[in-house]
């Protein structure tokens, strides 16, 4: 099983530009997450999704947007980048909501804006 | 609001040699989870180890094991017979057990093994 997988692995940006962040998991979890990670903090949640069709503001969703395309993908959205989102993003999944233990991380992405 | 503290920003251990690893936590709830997670350098998240609150009984996994104290709120990671492939960072992690609530991830020890 690939687990989860994200794409791409790195990116630059212009100030202004769009892109979306992919995310497919292979393990039937019902909740997905993204999250960032910046030097010196600790992950920080943007979105989740408990289930198909639901998502949810985590604590950092300004700027962002995102969508629950079916139950394996979970699409990151930046409509108009800036330098302050300079930082790698994590997807996730498990099982059930919140449910750590079986939560998996994908391989991240290095995005880099100007 | 729960805070995760990893006050070790880097370590380093000989290999072979036992390395221990500090975090400190912050919540008024009783009832609650905490886990290391390893990220090595392909960036991938990995479980480590996982304790419940409510069990006074440190958890083991092979090498890896914790001291939780939970009245000074201390949950530190040793990890023994240290091997290159430890090499990674750390982080802590908080879940409170009730309901919906997220993970709290402190900010991380990048460890170093020195062959």
């Amino acid at each position: 099983n690939a687990g989860v997988t994200q794409t791409p692995k790195f990116q630059v940006l212009k100030t202004g530009q769009s892109m979306t962040l992919q995310c497919a998991q292979d393990m039937n979890h019902n909740s997905m997450y993204w999250y960032r990670q910046d030097p010196g903090m600790g992950l920080r949640l943007i979105y989740y999704s408990a289930s198909e069709g639901t998502t949810d503001k985590g604590e950092v969703p300004n700027g962002y947007n995102v969508s629950r395309l079916n139950k394996r993908e979970f699409s990151l959205r930046l409509e108009s980048a800036a330098p302050s989102q300079t930082s790698v993003y994590f997807c996730a999944s498990s099982e059930a909501l919140h449910q750590v233990e079986t939560q998996y991380f994908g391989p991240g992405t290095r995005l880099l804006v100007l | 609001a729960q805070t995760v503290t990893q006050s070790q920003p880097e370590m380093s251990v000989q290999e072979a040699e036992t390395v221990t690893l500090s975090c400190t936590y912050d919540t008024s709830e009783s009832d609650y989870y905490l886990f290391w997670y390893k990220q090595p350098p392909s960036r991938q998240m990995i479980l480590v180890i996982r304790q419940e609150a409510y069990k006074q009984q440190n958890a083991t996994e092979n090498r890896f094991s914790v001291n939780f104290q939970k009245a000074a709120k201390s949950f530190s990671l040793k990890i023994s017979d240290s091997q290159l492939g430890d090499a990674a960072m750390y982080f802590c992690a908080y879940r409170f057990n009730f309901g919906n609530e997220k993970l709290t991830f402190g900010t991380g020890t990048r460890l170093t093994i020195i062959p």
